[in-house]
């Protein structure tokens, strides 16, 4: 079954301690993006990957790290969370050229306390 | 950052009524626009994808249209059921380099009363 597998679905920490929320793809996309969703803001996208090693900022990446050693693979690292990045987080993947949707993982709801 | 815009923020309709919602998006560059439903609590899924001025797709009850050279998309439900209250989502996607990321906007909340 194709999909986007996002963890830990729910999340509370506390400032300053690092964390990951892991997001894998099994569709050979090339494009994978991470991106919050914030009441009256919409979805806004954090950091994105074109493909292995290339990543780039989105428009709100301040705060966020990512990596794409893999293809499959696309997490979003927290250094030191502060309680503004308390958030519901979604990654999404797609192919880059073809005319096809994005694919969404479940979510992850971040509590930074 | 890219300005994609969706109208009304929000809409309340009757069982039964049919509505419709707006996207606007950059009329340059254009590679695609995407429709998606968005339920509470859950992930949003695709309804369209749509690349060609002129473009109309049909999904049941749910259509969309596509003007690329004025860069709006509009979103029709004819007949509108309680389980459409969703939030709807457009994202605009460019060509060329870092164009190609998805842009969406703030999305449209639909309720449907019974």
């Amino acid at each position: 079954e194709a999909q986007v597998t996002q963890n830990p679905r729910y999340l509370i920490t506390v400032t300053g301690k690092k964390l990951t929320v892991t997001c894998s793809q099994n569709m050979n996309h090339e494009y994978m993006s991470w991106y919050r969703q914030d009441p009256g803001l919409g979805l806004r996208q954090i950091y994105y990957s074109m493909n292995v090693e290339v990543t780039d900022k989105g428009d709100v990446p301040e705060g966020y790290k990512v990596s794409r050693k893999e293809k499959r693979n696309f997490p979003l690292i927290l250094e030191s969370p502060s309680p503004n990045q308390t958030s519901l987080y979604f990654c999404a993947s797609s192919f880059m050229t073809d005319n096809t949707e994005a694919f969404f993982g479940q979510g992850t709801r971040l509590t930074v306390v | 950052i890219l300005n994609v815009e969706q109208s009304p923020q929000s809409l309340h309709v009757q069982e039964g009524d049919s509505t419709n919602f707006t996207c606007s998006f950059p009329s340059s560059n254009f590679y695609a626009l995407h429709w998606y439903r968005w339920e509470t609590a859950k992930s949003p899924e695709a309804l369209f994808v749509m690349t060609l001025n002129g473009d109309e797709k049909k999904k049941g009850r749910i259509s969309a249209t596509l003007n690329t050279k004025e860069g709006y998309s509009y979103l029709y439900i004819k007949g509108s059921q309680p389980e459409d209250s969703a939030t709807y989502l457009c994202a605009f996607k460019g060509s060329g380099g870092s164009n190609y990321k998805l842009t969406f906007g703030k999305g449209t909340l639909l309720t449907v009363n019974p």
